[in-house]
């Protein structure tokens, strides 16, 4: 079975412009999170989705969105692009809420010129 | 959630146990311990988890003392693809979306 998918793998953008990254979680699961990972620091949660619905929120201004899809994939959409943003962008999906396992995506690498 | 301290950096000679060390004082009754690792320019991989009782998989094992304050994952005859970033993790069931990474520590297997 594949694992979580993500694209694209890297990305270079300019500042002010807008980034959509994509997810595909392990078929059947459920449940989607978001994690942005700073160099040399451990990754930061910015959402989580179950169901199509928000189910968490991390630290992250509004610029930073995400939705759901009814096949479970999940999209991350960063507006007004600054250059702290440039970051490794993790998805990782488990097959319910409150499940233990997460498994994680190789991530989308943005860089922000 | 409750925090975690752990060392930054370890190493440790090829085919020897691995044991990582991780403080959690302000652990909860209700908070379980989640062990993830990250090998350079992947996304984290889950090791293990427990809540009191120690634990043991195929890929390690998972001490937790009584009073559940800090823990110790042990890798017990750790090769070169060991080598990575390993997060000790407190958090509820329910969090487990919502994982609170800290620095970790990076372990160096050497020959």
């Amino acid at each position: 079975d594949a694992g979580v998918t993500q694209s694209p793998t890297h990305l270079i953008k300019t500042r002010g412009q807008q980034v959509t990254l994509r997810c595909s979680p392990i078929s059947g699961h459920k449940s989607v999170s978001w994690y942005q990972q700073v160099l040399g620091q451990g990754p930061q949660f910015i959402f989580q989705y179950y169901e199509k619905e928000e189910r968490g929120r991390g630290n992250f201004p509004d610029r930073f969105s995400a939705r759901q899809f009814p096949n479970y994939s999940s999209e991350l959409n960063v507006n007004a692009l600054l250059l702290g943003d440039s970051a490794l962008y993790l998805c990782a999906s488990s097959s319910e809420l409150g499940v233990e396992t997460q498994y994680f995506g190789p991530g989308t690498r943005l860089l922000v010129l | 959630d409750a925090k975690t301290t752990q060392p930054p950096s370890m190493d440790c000679a090829e085919g020897r146990a691995a044991n990582l060390p991780c403080n959690h004082s302000t652990i909860s009754g209700n908070e379980y311990v989640y062990w993830y690792r990250q090998i350079h320019s992947q996304g984290p991989q889950y090791i293990i988890h427990g809540l009191k009782n120690n634990e043991t998989n195929e890929m390690a094992s998972l001490i937790i003392t009584e009073d559940r304050k800090s823990s110790t994952l042990i890798l017990p005859h750790a090769t070169l693809r060991d080598t990575a970033v390993y997060y000790c993790i407190v958090g509820r069931s329910s969090n487990t979306g919502k994982l609170i990474f800290g620095q970790g520590t990076t372990l160096q297997v050497k020959p």
